[in-house]
């Protein structure tokens, strides 16, 4: 089964951008539909992206995603206080299940 | 409005099964592309994918989990329940049910099922 590679953390000070890299490591290469997550403690989580860039409506654009490869990247600019929180991305597979990574835990300083 | 509610014990044994149910309004999992999953999340670690039912009753399972997982749906209750076989304390973990298409664009409160003796 394939599995997703993040950062356990990182951190970024008021105003200032940060990004989150998510890299897949399926060995048949499968890395689509990628979809990210903020879950604040004790909340469940909630979809910020899907389909690789799209947002749901009311996730401001302060939230945006990249993808290259195996690899897709969130970036958070203009960093706000509120953003602090855990992020995950997800991926369909193959085999038509999904798989999370193991989370980044973000610290506004 | 999309709404979906966990429901179960909160406890069980070790070796116990486990009976979820989702209880969820304002789609039909009669609709094409629409599904529900279940995720589940321990204490202080990352989320796991488990199950999911689609709207054709196609089902799909955690490689790692499938022999212990069976997941089913009852479209006039508007009801998706996962039973996992023999409990453990590693499977002490917040369980979510999601609304799934292209991502998880839904989620429960989740439930806490902790597993002791």
């Amino acid at each position: 089964q394939s599995a997703l590679t993040q950062p356990a953390s990182v951190s970024g000070s008021p105003g200032q951008s940060i990004t989150i890299s998510c890299t897949g490591t399926s060995s048949d290469g499968y890395f689509k539909f990628v979809s990210w997550y903020q879950q604040h403690p004790g909340k469940a989580p909630k979809l910020l992206i899907y389909d690789v860039t799209k947002r749901p409506s009311g996730v401001p654009d302060r939230f945006s995603v990249s993808k290259s490869g195996n690899t897709a990247s969130l970036t958070i600019s203009g960093l706000q206080a509120e953003d602090e929180a855990d992020y995950y991305c997800s991926s369909y597979t193959s085999s038509s299940t999904w798989v999370f990574g193991g989370g980044t835990r973000l610290t506004v300083l | 409005q999309v709404t979906l509610r966990e429901s179960g014990p909160a406890l069980v044994k070790p070796t116990q099964t486990l009976t979820l149910t989702c209880t969820f309004s304002g789609f039909s999992l009669t609709t094409s592309g629409m599904c529900v999953s279940w995720i589940r999340q321990p204490p202080g670690k990352a989320l796991e994918w488990l199950a999911r039912v689609d709207w054709d009753d196609d089902k799909y399972y955690s490689t790692s989990l499938r022999t212990r997982l069976t997941i089913s749906k009852d479209t006039s209750k508007n009801q998706v329940v996962l039973t996992m076989t023999d409990m453990d304390p590693v499977d002490t973990a917040t369980y979510y049910c999601a609304r799934c298409s292209y991502g998880f664009d839904s989620w429960g409160q989740g439930t806490l099922v902790t597993v002791s003796s």
